[in-house]
Formats: structure tokens, C-alpha cells, sequence
């Protein structure tokens, strides 16, 4: 089956650091994406890890284990404008296709 | 500005109607999708299109018909909807079918309200 689970919600304060975790269990394995949806808006990719390790990029960076089925996003020195949710996706290589998870509502507080 | 553009960006219709979303992209992408954001819902895989062939038909129901009739265009005909059907329809499309450099492009989706 296909199953990917995150928290559904996360508060922070500006200026702190953030970990969203990602679990998943897909019937294949081709990439794991990271994206952002402001309210009302199209999700945009953050990043992607096909390999074990950690992917930096600015303030944001993303670690993958594909053992464990497990990833998380880390975002540094927040700014109110971080406040949205974040998706993890799986592309299913099996499927031939994107799985998302159910995405985590980040806010950011002052 | 993703490079997939979607129109119309809200539709309201009764459940008697016939209507059509549009979602068009010049990124030379091969891959092109349908999803389904309801409210507290993960991204729901409608349809999936490589080099205009339909790859991936996710049970949906006949209600709604996919199009694509060139890698560029990709069509979603709505007809005798229900009101959980309301929804955003996001259009989505990738280079290749995964992997680096192959992230999906989303459009601003559609905003459908179904009455």
C-alpha cells in the first residue's frame, strides 16, 4: 500500500528552527520531494533527496534515510513568511507517480 | 509563475452541468497530472498522462473525463458533479516520470464549487 504520515500542525517563533518529520511506505522508491503551499496557492518544490544523507539549501534542508522510510525538512531562522504547509512526496517508481503526504500547517509566530 | 497555467481559476456549477478545466504548460514537459485537494485531505492522484498516453486512472469516477491531446494541453471534463466534488484541481507536470530534476510543477489550480 501507499502511506505517507506527517504531524498535522506545527507552531514556532520567528528566528527558532523547525523539524518536520515524513514516514513513508510506497511500493517503490524514486526521489522523496519537499513543497510549499501558501493558502490558496499552487504547491513549489523545496527539495529533493534520493540518496541517505542530508541536502542543504539556504535556510532549508532536507534528510532522507531510505531504510528507516524517513525524512524531515529543517527550516532555520524562520520568518513569518515560512508560516504555510509543507508536503512530502514520494514519486512511486512503481506507480509512475507522485504520492503526497497529507502536509503539515506550519505557523510562525512573532 | 510555475510555468503551468490553469483556467478557470473558480467555477461554480449545478450538478446538471457540463463544464471543462483547462491546464497548459510550455515547460517541454512529457508528464502531465490531475489532483484533488479537498479540505484537510492529502493530494488525491486523479490521472496521469505520459506523452498524451492516459498511464493512470486512480478510480475516478466517469464524471469526470480526462483530455490530452498534445503534451502541452491536458483537459479535465466535469459533467452531472456531485457537491462532494467540490474542491481545488490542481494540474500538475514533470519531466521524465522521477527522479532528479524531475520535480512536478504545479498550476494555481481551480477552485470548483459544486451546487
Amino acid at each position: 500500500g501507499q502511506n505517507i504520515d506527517q504531524p498535522t500542525e506545527m507552531t514556532a517563533t520567528e528566528g527558532a528552527i523547525v523539524q518536520i518529520n515524513c514516514t513513508y511506505q510506497t511500493s517503490g522508491f524514486n526521489g522523496l520531494f519537499w513543497y510549499q503551499q501558501h493558502a490558496g496557492e499552487a504547491p513549489t518544490f523545496l527539495s529533493y533527496n534520493v540518496l541517505d544523507g542530508l541536502e542543504e539549501k539556504g535556510r532549508f534542508s532536507s534528510f532522507l534515510s531510505r531504510s528507516k522510510g524517513y525524512s524531515y525538512l529543517l527550516l532555520k531562522e524562520l520568518q513569518m513568511k515560512d508560516s504555510a504547509s509543507y508536503l512530502c512526496a514520494v514519486f512511486d517508481n512503481y506507480g509512475q507517480n507522485f504520492v503526497f503526504g497529507p502536509g503539515t500547517r506550519l505557523s510562525v509566530l512573532p | 509563475e510555475t510555468g503551468v497555467t490553469q483556467t478557470p481559476r473558480h467555477l461554480v456549477m449545478g450538478m446538471t452541468n457540463k463544464k471543462s478545466l483547462k491546464c497548459e504548460q510550455h515547460l517541454g514537459h512529457n508528464a502531465m497530472y490531475w489532483y484533488k485537494q479537498s479540505a484537510k485531505k492529502p493530494l488525491e492522484l486523479m490521472f496521469v498522462y505520459n506523452f498524451k498516453e492516459q498511464t493512470e486512472n486512480n478510480s475516478v469516477p466517469s464524471r469526470f473525463s480526462p483530455e490530452c491531446p498534445n503534451s502541452s494541453h491536458l483537459f479535465l471534463h466535469l459533467h452531472t458533479l456531485q457537491p462532494e466534488d467540490s474542491a481545488l484541481y490542481l494540474c500538475a507536470s514533470s519531466q521524465d516520470r522521477g527522479g532528479r530534476d524531475t520535480e512536478a510543477f504545479f498550476g494555481q489550480g481551480t477552485r470548483l464549487t459544486v451546487v
